[in-house]
């Protein structure tokens, strides 16, 4: 089955504690990308990736960190957390020869940092 | 990057009544006009698109029209119905790395 798939789900943890958040995709695409969504902001991307060890910077980078070593996984490293970064991140995949862009998105992971 | 504006940010119609949200952007460029569904818990999913060599494309209940000269376009939702409740995201694509840019969201709410 074509997924994209994330963990953890949810997490809860405190302010400055490592943690990276994995995404992976299954359907040989070529682009991938994290959102955050928090109320009334919609989805705001956070970085990008067009191919492996190709990353770039989304709207709201700060405090994030991803890379890209193979193709299928992207995931997103937050190096120090903090109450700000409370919020639900989703991960995307789409195929960048498409003549649309339809984004494939995974589950959602709920973070809270407190 | 590109600016996107969603309105309105929620909307509430009876059921079987029609919606309407719109979407303006600003590149010119532009040249795919998506719009994602998410229903409450779940994950953002395309329900239609248009290029921009054509004006209106429809699928059922729903539809998508486009105006390139004032830079917006416009999701329609007929004979609305309680399952059609969920939020809604327009998405234009823009920039030589044909990028996407989610506009804030519009909470439709059909009521009985």
């Amino acid at each position: 089955e074509a997924q994209v798939t994330q963990n953890p789900r949810y997490l809860i943890t405190v302010t400055g504690k490592k943690l990276t958040v994995t995404c992976s995709q299954n359907m040989n695409h070529e682009y991938m990308s994290w959102y955050r969504q928090d109320p009334g902001l919609g989805l705001r991307q956070i970085y990008y990736s067009m191919n492996v060890e190709v990353t770039d910077k989304g709207d709201v980078p700060e405090g994030y960190k991803v890379s890209r070593k193979e193709k299928r996984n992207f995931p997103l490293i937050l190096e120090s957390p903090s109450p700000n970064q409370t919020s639900l991140y989703f991960c995307a995949s789409s195929l960048l020869a498409a003549q649309t862009r339809e984004q494939y998105f995974g589950p959602g992971t709920r973070l809270t940092v407190t | 990057g590109e600016n996107v504006e969603q309105h309105p940010s929620t909307l509430s119609v009876q059921e079987g009544d029609s919606a309407v949200i719109k979407c303006t952007y600003s590149d010119s460029a532009s040249n795919y006009f998506p719009w994602y569904k998410q229903e409450l818990g779940k994950r953002p999913q395309l329900i239609i698109d248009i290029r921009s060599n054509v004006g209106e494309k429809k699928d059922q209940r729903i539809a998508v029209t486009l105006n390139k000269t004032a830079k917006h376009f416009s999701l329609h939702i007929t004979e609305t119905q309680p399952e059609d409740s969920a939020v809604y995201f327009c998405a234009p694509l823009w920039g030589s790395a044909r990028q996407l840019t989610f506009g804030s969201g519009t909470q439709l709410t059909v009521l009985p």
